[in-house]
């Protein structure tokens, strides 16, 4: 029943390895996004998806890179992670790119890397 | 850009009082403003949004939100609070990203506790 699913919920890895996190959403939306919640809580947008096309690039290290396979999957690869990458990454999804459209949020995915 | 103020980065209220979390905007046009809570190891929860209208919005388990327009606030309300509502509370504002699309722009979060 989960609408907005992330897998895995927690992920220890070592500096330096490429690791990727999965988002799947079952509401029908459009639109998908990453976000990155830092140790101070903070909030901030990474990527955004509409309907398979990249609609958000913020400045986030090209190590980053999102990838949509269809619109109900948006999927963060990470690679040469960093000590700094270390935080909780939250897959976000509605109905369209609109200002009005309500933004539905994972689970969460708290990585850290050693 | 658009942004949003949360002053307090933690309120504390006794169950059964009145809770108010603040949140102030700064945006150029129209404003569309959400509240989220976020329970410990948990994904953001959409509480309530303005998009235009009635300035008193009403959302989920209890809340409620007033729009005031001359003060650029969106404050998050209930009546009584309880115990269960202790947790982290976000105010957001939709903002053009680069490119073409729309994302949430986060205050810094207020945690609020409900003693018993």
């Amino acid at each position: 029943d989960t609408a907005v699913s992330q897998t895995p919920k927690y992920l220890v890895t070592q500096m330096g390895n490429d690791k990727s996190i999965k988002c799947e959403q079952n509401l029908g939306h459009d639109t998908m996004y990453w976000y990155k919640q830092d140790s101070k809580k903070f909030l901030k947008i990474m990527f955004s998806y509409n309907n398979k096309e990249l609609i958000i690039n913020e400045t986030v290290p090209n190590r980053f890179s999102p990838k949509s396979p269809d619109k109900a999957h948006l999927n963060l690869h990470i690679n040469s992670l960093e000590l700094g990458d270390s935080a909780v990454y939250f897959c976000a999804s509605s109905q369209g790119p609109q200002l009005r459209e309500t933004q539905y949020f994972g689970p969460g995915t708290r990585l850290l890397v050693l | 850009a658009q942004s949003v103020a949360q002053p307090e980065d933690q309120v504390n209220v006794a169950e059964g009082n009145p809770l108010t979390v603040k949140c102030t905007y700064s945006v150029s046009g129209n404003p569309y403003l959400f509240w989220y809570v976020q329970y410990p190891n948990r994904g953001l929860q959409f509480l309530l949004k303005y998009i235009t209208g009635d300035n008193l919005v009403k959302g989920s388990y209890g809340f409620e939100a007033e729009f005031n327009k001359s003060q650029t606030s969106f404050h998050l309300k209930k009546p009584s609070a309880l115990v269960s509502d202790s947790a982290l509370y976000f105010c957001a504002v939709r903002d053009r990203g680069s490119n073409s699309g729309y994302a949430l722009n986060f205050g810094k979060g207020t945690s609020l506790l409900v003693t018993p």
